[in-house]
């Protein structure tokens, strides 16, 4: 069974400018998850997505990040404009379904230095 | 918001000892997860604990979800050098969907 597949794997970009990551979940997995993880830190949740709407995306910073999972399947994850403090791995993850008990499974990350 | 505190920080041992991590909340949690992350991948699931006791092992890993619900504990027995990595400790707290991570304990293997 193939993974959850995430690109680019890197991406460095200045401040200001805008960046996507992509990610194609598992097959089959409903929810999807996008986390940061900022050097040191352990990840911490965006956005989930269940199908093709949102679930949670209480700490996503909506001013500058956004969001979309259109067909319920793939996701793109944008940053416009780009700050320093961005900096970090952007990792998503998939699970088949939403309730107690749900493994997550991640993907490898998007790593993204911000100049 | 809602935080777990995990320690050590970072572990140096020698090939073959038994390592013992823990995490702990200021909340109750329904959930623990334990992860473990290996240089440039993401998490891998280890060990789920649903149950306030619950103690579960997965080879030479075993978990246990604290009475209090506060906190939980992973020990590695017999540690190998593939064992290097980050280990993270997860909760979900009652009525969240969210999961909520430690800051890992960075797990190094000397020779």
């Amino acid at each position: 069974e193939a993974g959850v597949a995430q690109s680019p794997r890197y991406k460095i970009i200045e401040k200001r400018q805008s960046v996507a990551f992509w990610c194609n979940p598992i097959s089959g997995h409903a929810t999807l998850y996008w986390y940061q993880q900022i050097l040191g830190q352990g990840p911490k949740l965006l956005i989930q997505f269940q199908n093709n709407g949102v679930v949670d995306d209480s700490q996503l910073p909506k001013d500058r990040f956004s969001a979309e999972r259109l067909k319920g399947v793939d996701s793109t994850l944008k940053i416009q404009p780009a700050k320093l403090e961005d900096s970090a791995v952007y990792l998503c993850a998939s699970s088949f379904v939403r309730d107690i008990g749900e493994t997550q499974y991640f993907g490898p990350g998007t790593r993204l230095l911000v100049l | 918001g809602q935080q777990l505190n995990q320690s050590p920080q970072s572990m140096f041992i020698q090939e073959g000892e038994d390592v013992s991590m823990n995490c702990t909340s200021s909340s109750i949690f329904n959930t623990w997860l334990w992860y473990k992350q290996d240089p440039g991948e993401g998490p891998v699931l280890l060990i789920a604990l649903y149950k306030a006791g619950e103690l579960t092992s997965n080879g030479r890993l075993t978990a246990q979800f604290g009475i209090t619900r506060k906190d939980s504990f992973l020990n590695i027995s017999a540690s190998i050098p593939s064992d290097v990595g980050i280990y993270f400790c997860a909760g979900r707290a009652p009525g969240d969907d969210k999961i909520i991570f430690g800051k890992g304990t960075r797990l190094h293997i000397l020779p």
